[in-house]
């Protein structure tokens, strides 16, 4: 089945701890990218990868890490979460936006920092 | 720099009419893509409707349509036939040949028996 896995799918923790989410494809596609969702701001956009090795920053980046070493695999990093990180996160997957693709999403993480 | 708004944080419908949910964009590109993904108590985004710029006609999924206005930049929603598991939220979202896909901040769409 195609899928993107993310883990965990609930995670509380304490300011300053670092703390990873993975995430995970499996359609072979190019292109990842991590999004928080909160109340009236919709989706935007974190970081985005569009191959092995080659990451960019999106709309909110601060605060957040991210590395693609394996194509299928697209790790989120906080290395000091703070409470305005606490948010509902997304993965997705695609090919290429430019030709119209749909974005897989994860089933999202929902992070509480306190 | 794209925008997407979405004017109706909250709308309701009775079961079996029909709704249309608001969204105007803002873009300084040629080619590109608008969709419509609805999220469910779940939290699981599924794509409900896509559609292309370069197309005039607009896109229709089953019960789900959209009026693309591209000049006035507006792409609206169309559910007909409503249905309780239409409950959802709903993100209008716009992408470009980059690799940022922007999404509106969402309408709560609550269908009622």
């Amino acid at each position: 089945e195609a899928q993107v896995t993310q883990n965990p799918r609930y995670l509380i923790t304490v300011t300053g701890k670092k703390l990873t989410v993975t995430c995970s494809q499996n359609m072979n596609h190019e292109y990842m990218s991590w999004y928080r969702q909160d109340p009236g701001l919709g989706l935007r956009q974190i970081y985005y990868s569009m191959n092995v090795e080659v990451t960019d920053k999106g709309d909110v980046p601060e605060g957040y890490k991210v590395s693609r070493k394996e194509k299928r695999n697209f790790p989120l990093i906080l290395e000091s979460p703070s409470p305005n990180q606490t948010s509902l996160y997304f993965c997705a997957s695609s090919s290429p936006f430019g030709q119209g693709a749909e974005a897989f999403f994860g089933q999202g993480t929902r992070l509480t920092v306190v | 720099a794209q925008t997407v708004t979405q004017s109706q944080p909250e709308m309701s419908v009775q079961e079996a009419e029909t709704v249309t949910l608001s969204c105007t964009y803002d873009t300084s590109e040629n080619n590109y893509y608008l969709f419509w993904y609805k999220q469910p108590p779940s939290r699981q985004m599924i794509l409900v409707i896509r559609q292309e710029a370069y197309k005039q006609q607009n896109a229709t999924e089953n019960r789900f349509s959209v009026n693309f206005q591209k000049a006035a930049k507006s792409f609206s929603l169309k559910i007909s036939d409503s249905q309780l598991g239409d409950t959802a939220m709903y993100f209008c979202a716009s992408n470009n040949a980059g690799n940022m896909l922007t999404f509106g901040g969402g309408t709560r769409l609550m269908v009622k028996p």
